[in-house]
């Protein structure tokens, strides 16, 4: 089955570092979904690209968080300094926007201590 | 903007017991509707959706739900619950040109023996 690959898939960073989290999706998929994770928000979207084009990304902190995609194989969400509050885990999904067969997946773990 | 309503955040129910999780949306446009499920410390998986043609869809796994645009819900049922099918359990709505994915808050199934 084809997949969607997060790396890495833990992170434990010091508040004030940069993280970068990656996702490739799968081959051919033109929308890609950036979540995020936690007990108190459960999940909330924080970008959304059609064909490499970011539609909505309202929903991301702007100051530190940014997110891309520099080739059709390859999303990134950075945050850039990271805070405790960042501490969630992080999930990519992507999918054809006729079907709308979205596949996520497995997540990346961020801890900022 | 559309969104999702999970009632319950948790059902217990012990094993081969019937089951429905409810989920209502807001959008009174045409919407299309998903359940996904989330086992885990993994990813969310697709477990049913509604786009358009029968109100009642049906996933491998013995799972069905029912689009009731007079009642705007999305209510996902099994007639017989397993211990393998505690889980957390997200309804989910993409409205519009933009199809952008939004969730509800989740529902935690507990199966016992």
């Amino acid at each position: 089955d084809a997949r969607v690959t997060q790396t890495p898939r833990h992170k434990v960073t010091e508040m004030g570092q940069e993280v970068t989290m990656r996702c490739q999706p799968i081959l051919g998929h033109n929308t890609v979904f950036w979540y995020r994770q936690t007990m108190m928000q459960g999940l909330e979207l924080l970008a959304y690209f059609r064909n490499r084009a970011p539609l909505d990304d309202s929903g991301m902190p702007k100051d530190r968080f940014s997110a891309e995609m520099p080739d059709a194989t390859l999303a990134t969400l950075k945050i850039q300094p990271s805070e405790p509050r960042d501490s969630a885990v992080y999930f990519c999904a992507s999918g054809l926007v006729h079907d709308r067969n979205y596949t996520f997946g497995s997540g990346t773990r961020l801890t900022v201590v | 903007a559309q969104s999702v309503t999970q009632l319950d955040s948790q059902v217990p129910v012990f094993e081969e017991a019937p089951v429905e999780l409810r989920c209502n949306y807001s959008s009174s446009v045409s919407v299309y509707l998903f359940w996904y499920v989330q086992y885990p410390n993994q990813g969310l998986q697709l477990l049913l959706k509604y786009l358009s043609g029968s109100t009642l869809v049906e996933s491998i796994n013995g799972f069905e739900a029912e689009f009731n645009k007079s009642q705007t819900s999305f209510h996902l049922r099994k007639p017989s619950v397993h211990i393998s099918d505690t889980a957390e359990y997200f309804c989910a709505v993409t409205q519009g040109g933009f199809q952008k994915l939004v969730f509800g808050t989740g529902t935690r199934l507990l199966v016992s023996p």
